[in-house]
């Protein structure tokens, strides 16, 4: 699997706008982009995923890059509760690997009050 | 949207006995299932893909004899920690997918094994 970059970690203020950043520039064309958020104690949780357009659904935005180089992933308010480590993972379209996730080391997200 | 649970979410067990952790699928049927190991303060590691009626393949440096996985029906995975020593405390969590393709994987809300 195409490896990804994240920073290590990410502070926020509640109600603001949070970019999570995610580098792949190995990527492979048949590679979607697929994020994950695990809270504390938790099991990872879906969040978004997307091949070459931006993405929006109920819990965040997903902008890629033109070269599909890297991609940020868009908390539009951030709530207490987005607190959690965010995993940017690289699955080949192909299914080869079918269900098997990598995952990285991922930003852990902290937000203020 | 699709739910996965585990049972138990925690169990405390002593040195050398076995821990059974069940993963199930409770709206949809899952031919494969994903079996993961976290530590503290690290990332999921995969251990071993379940697939229903079949041997789980695992992961290397995977003791397959250690980790017994049993896919018995489609929506029923088992992981048995067999002989448990302190090394294997950690969260372990299983996933599975509704289809192929670039799906989105649900996950268990994970297990927390602690060997005393």
């Amino acid at each position: 699997d195409a490896k990804t970059t994240q920073p290590n970690s990410m502070e926020s203020n509640e109600e603001e706008p949070v970019h999570l950043p995610c580098n792949h520039s190995t990527i492979s064309g048949t590679d979607y982009i697929h994020w994950y958020r695990q809270l504390p104690s938790q099991g990872p949780e879906y969040v978004i995923h997307g091949l070459t357009s931006n993405v929006n659904n109920r819990m965040a935005s997903l902008a890629i890059a033109e070269d599909r180089k890297s991609s940020t992933l868009i908390l539009h308010r951030a709530t207490l509760r987005d607190a959690a480590v965010y995993y940017c993972i690289l699955r080949d379209v192909r299914g080869t690997s079918y269900g098997k996730l990598t995952f990285g080391q991922g930003t852990i997200l902290t937000v203020h009050p | 949207g699709a739910v996965v649970s585990q049972h138990p979410s925690w169990v405390i067990c002593k040195s050398g006995t076995s821990v059974k952790i069940e993963c199930r699928s409770l709206d949809f049927q899952a031919t494969t299932m994903f079996w993961y190991r976290q530590f503290p303060k690290q990332s999921l590691m995969l251990m071993a893909t379940s697939n229903e009626g079949s041997k789980a393949t695992y992961e290397q440096g995977v003791e397959k004899d250690k980790f017994l996985i049993n896919h018995a029906s489609l929506t029923l995975s088992t992981l048995t920690v067999t002989s448990a020593h302190p090394e294997d405390s950690s969260f372990y969590i299983c996933s599975a997918e509704k289809g192929r393709m670039n799906t989105e994987a649900f996950f268990g809300q994970g297990t927390r094994l602690t060997v005393v």
